[in-house]
């Protein structure tokens, strides 16, 4: 596709509800990051994957969150048992290498609530 | 760990106006990109302009254009002949260039709402 795709692009969940978020990064790019963005804040690492390989997941802020890239495209992150402070934007961004100067392409997010 | 500030909740600029953003870090590598992100309500991140920490010139983006002093860790961003679609949150970013794992992402500060008055 021309650009990262995020679904939904909002969600609203009770808390203790499992919630999925799909990223559906610019085609052929290597690495995947997830980040958290609390409102009025700036993003935050959650983890990255170069290909289907999880490098880092040293972000997740519980065991309750779960991310995975099975064939190196599309990517899940999975969060269970919701709880009111996980509400935040989920964002998603891919570059086309794992070189540092390769600048990061975001998705527009999703607005997850958890009431 | 790095770290980024950004000491301006919010800025207000006539329409047409130049305004300064300001951004400091901090680091012990030598070697770095330095990016400004702009966010507007959609919610996607938009890259503005970005420095490598080895150049010394000053990076430009037609009316945006940065001020790196790396000995001073500082990286502002300059908007000159603001205009109406400028208005959004503004973000600087590090990235180191070591290799592997969560070093190959983005540390942000906190933002800047840019407001600008027509």
């Amino acid at each position: 596709g021309a650009g990262v795709s995020q679904s939904p692009r909002y969600k609203v969940a009770k808390r203790g509800q499992d919630v999925a978020l799909r990223c559906d990064p610019i085609s052929g790019h290597v690495s995947l990051f997830w980040y958290q963005q609390a409102l009025g804040q700036g993003p935050e690492f959650l983890t990255y994957f170069q290909n289907e390989a999880q490098l880092d997941k040293s972000g997740l802020p519980s065991d309750r969150f779960f991310a995975e890239r099975p064939e190196g495209s599309v990517s899940t992150l999975k969060i269970q048992r919701t709880q009111q402070e996980d509400s935040a934007v989920y964002l998603c961004a891919s570059t086309p290498s794992s070189s540092y100067n390769s600048p990061l392409h975001f998705g527009n997010g999703t607005r997850l609530t958890v009431t | 760990a790095q770290t980024v500030t950004q000491s301006q909740p919010e800025m207000s600029v006539q329409e047409a106006e130049t305004v300064t953003l300001s951004c400091t870090y901090d680091t012990s590598e030598s070697d770095y990109y330095l990016f400004w992100y702009k966010q507007p309500p959609s919610r996607q991140m938009i890259l503005v302009i970005r420095q490598e920490a080895y150049k010394q010139q000053n990076a430009t983006e037609n009316r945006f254009s940065v001020n790196f002093q790396k000995a001073a860790k500082s990286f502002s961003l300059k908007i000159s002949d603001s205009q109406l679609g400028d208005a959004a949150m503004y973000f600087c970013a590090y990235r180191s260039s070591l290799p592997g794992g969560g070093a190959d992402g983005l540390t942000f500060g906190k933002g800047t709402h840019l407001i600008i008055q027509p």
